[in-house]
């Protein structure tokens, strides 16, 4: 079975600073990876995905994320968070012939004036 | 761009009632997705459909069935509603590609539920 963790519930960082969350996957095949950011009171938006073209990642609004097999990681970075930033962040892995996605449990992302 | 919407922002039900959450997706895509989200617990899978008239179960798929008659509607349906069942939920629909990449999941604004 698959599954992701995401290290962090809630991650507070003040605007202008480093943005990094943290994901990691369990699977036992080279997985299809996602980063997703959910606005108050919003469905899920797709900011990057990870399907084995790159091991570097560019997503919208200037968010990044680097798969490392080694690591089974797929943190999102964003190198100077603005306020408009503030969300919920989700990480979920896939396997290509099943179709179903597996989500983390989510980060809150909070941004200090 | 692709369009999913849900019949409802926000619903309000009383415990024991027959509910009905609808989804419709306006790309042709062949699978579509229903799941609740709580907090600290991400999204779950309740139930999947990757054809007209085919369903398959999710993770937590008890307490719920779905229906989809047509290729563009997918509807969730609460047989007799619970407290327990009081969440948002989310629809999400996708292609089935062809070639080697997997196509994300589009979603909706999502239905916040609530039974009293």
């Amino acid at each position: 079975a698959q599954s992701v963790t995401q290290l962090g519930s809630h991650v507070s960082v003040s605007e202008g600073a480093l943005v990094l969350l943290r994901c990691n996957y369990s699977s036992s095949v080279p997985p299809y990876l996602f980063w997703y950011v959910q606005y108050p009171n919003q469905g899920l938006q797709l900011l990057l995905k990870y399907t084995s073209a790159a091991t570097l990642v560019k997503g919208i609004n200037g968010f990044e994320a680097e798969f490392k097999k080694s690591e089974t990681s797929f943190h999102l970075t964003k190198p100077s968070a603005h306020m408009s930033d503030a969300a919920e962040y989700f990480c979920a892995v896939s396997k290509y012939n099943f179709n179903k996605f597996y989500f983390g449990s989510g980060t809150k992302l909070n941004v200090k004036p | 761009d692709v369009k999913v919407t849900q019949s409802s922002r926000y619903l309000v039900k009383r415990t024991g009632e027959k509910v009905f959450l609808e989804c419709v997706q306006d790309m042709d895509h062949e699978n579509m997705f229903w799941y609740r989200q709580d907090p600290g617990l991400g999204l779950r899978l309740i139930y999947f459909s990757y054809d007209v008239k085919m369903k398959e179960k999710g993770d937590i798929p008890e307490g719920y069935s779905v229906s989809r008659e047509k290729k563009e509607r997918f509807s969730l349906i609460l047989e007799s509603a619970s407290t327990n069942q009081t969440s948002m939920y989310l629809c999400a629909s996708s292609l089935t590609s062809g070639g080697v990449d997997l196509d994300e999941q589009y979603f909706g604004p999502g239905t916040r539920l609530t039974v009293t």
